[in-house]
């Protein structure tokens, strides 16, 4: 069975810091990764998706890594400024196709401090 | 603009009373999800639909029941029968034409709470 974890649950940083968000899953049979951003009381939006034959993606300041054989991908945000505060959620699609099931971890809520 | 509309936004029932959530998207996307947020325990699978007049219980369907007449929309009703319904339910929807990657995009989200 997929577990997906995301470690720490929280982390507060001072504004111009990069940083690294983790998720670790279990069962590297996966067909891709998906990292999102939650605001308090909203849904979510997709940051970055990554198929299981890439290594990483990179969207602006963000770049997400994928490591299917340690079974990790990590979130790396450049720069962080106050408005990337949010909760940051990775989900991992298990299987050999689109329509495998998603299991998302429980996110990591970031505050960037002015 | 494509996207997924959820509503209400917020919602407030009574005990005993059955409510319906609408999820309606103009992506053309072909599956439709529901899932219910609750602090600390991340999101759960409710149920999924990956074509019209089709769908499939997720992880914790008792309690609620879905429908999928048209491709764009994908009603939620909790039911009297959900014995703790209050919480935060999110729409997503992806597309699944060939090998393409799923990509899940999301709505705005349901705040229902029982009073």
């Amino acid at each position: 069975k997929q577990e997906v974890t995301q470690i720490p649950a929280a982390l507060s940083v001072p504004e111009g810091e990069n940083l690294v968000l983790n998720c670790s899953f279990t069962d590297s049979a996966i067909y891709n990764l998906q990292w999102f951003r939650q605001d308090p009381g909203k849904g979510l939006t997709s940051l970055l998706l990554i198929q299981s034959s890439q290594r990483e993606q990179t969207s602006g300041r963000l770049n997400a890594s994928l490591d299917k054989s340690s079974g990790r991908s990590t979130l790396y945000i450049a720069a962080s400024q106050p408005g990337d505060s949010a909760t940051y959620l990775c989900a991992v699609r298990s299987g050999s196709s689109n329509t495998g099931k998603l299991i998302f971890g429980q996110g990591t809520t970031l505050q960037v401090k002015p | 603009d494509g996207g997924i509309t959820q509503s209400p936004k917020y919602l407030f029932r009574k005990e005993g009373q059955n409510v319906t959530l609408s999820c309606e998207q103009n992506l053309n996307h072909d599956a439709m999800y529901w899932y219910r947020q609750d602090p600390g325990q991340g999101l759960r699978l409710i149920y999924y639909s990956q074509i019209v007049n089709d769908f499939q219980k997720g992880d914790i369907a008792e309690g609620y029941s879905v429908s999928r007449e048209k491709k764009e929309s994908f009603p939620l009703t909790v039911t009297s029968a959900q014995k703790n319904p209050t919480a935060f339910y999110l729409c997503a929807s992806s597309m699944l034409a060939g090998m393409g990657p799923g990509e899940l995009f999301f709505g705005e989200g349901s705040r229902l709470t029982v009073l």
